[in-house]
């Protein structure tokens, strides 16, 4: 079973620019693993943010934009804003089964 | 618009059964994918598996083989959870959810405590 990996916590001051990453212990994340990033914040469902690795929704803020980086798949904040403070989680599709990532705690201070 | 609704929050014993329900409506139950997901406190979302609500075809992660049970009742518009052999570590917030058009909707989950 496939392991997606994320940074734990990730700190950006206010107007900053961050970028969360999700991993893949198979090997390169491609537009194959289809992939997803929510956001979640204590109490609420998770948000989708981007959905097959670029795509943003309606409800999307600009400021948000995903990407496929370097074999990994990047969710990328600029301008953070305070409300921006949540739990980002990724998610990748391997043949129809789901894995999370472990959340990346972002902070903006 | 699409709603699943779950069944209210359990308390079990170590080594009994709990069974949670997500009741769609909105949207066609047989037309999609219904996923479990499950969060324990302060952990990662967890995919547990699918039912194909049209076919009743399953595919469950292998950390569940064997202990989980997703089941659908096409009449009623509801999928359902059932999950064996309870332990501690299965105290989580349980979720169903649904994929459409690159949105997941999510049911507002069920809280089951396994606790002696």
């Amino acid at each position: 079973q496939a392991v997606v990996t994320q940074e734990p916590s990730l700190t950006v001051s206010p107007g900053g620019t961050v970028t969360l990453t999700c991993g893949s212990s198979t090997g390169a994340v491609t537009s194959g693993h289809w992939p997803y990033w929510f956001q979640q914040k204590p109490g609420q469902v998770p948000r989708t943010l981007v959905y097959d690795a670029t795509s943003r929704h309606p409800w999307t803020p600009a400021r948000f934009s995903g990407s496929l980086l370097g074999g990994k798949a990047a969710l990328t904040l600029s301008g953070a804003q305070p409300e921006d403070e949540a739990v980002y989680h990724c998610l990748l599709s391997y043949n129809s089964a789901w894995v999370f990532g472990g959340g990346t705690k972002l902070t903006v201070l | 618009q699409v709603q699943l609704v779950q069944s209210g929050a359990e308390v079990k014993q170590p080594g009994a059964s709990v069974k949670v329900s997500c009741k769609a409506s909105g949207y066609t139950l047989t037309r999609y994918r219904l996923h479990w997901v499950r969060q324990a406190p302060g952990q990662r979302l967890e995919w547990m598996g699918y039912i194909n609500s049209d076919s009743g075809q399953t595919a469950y992660s292998q950390t569940f083989q064997g202990r989980l049970t997703i089941t659908r009742d096409t009449s009623a518009s509801t999928a359902y959870l059932e999950l064996n052999s309870l332990r501690s570590e299965d105290t989580a917030l349980y979720y169903c959810t649904i994929q459409i058009g690159g949105n997941l909707y999510w049911g507002q989950g069920t809280l089951v405590t396994v606790s002696s």
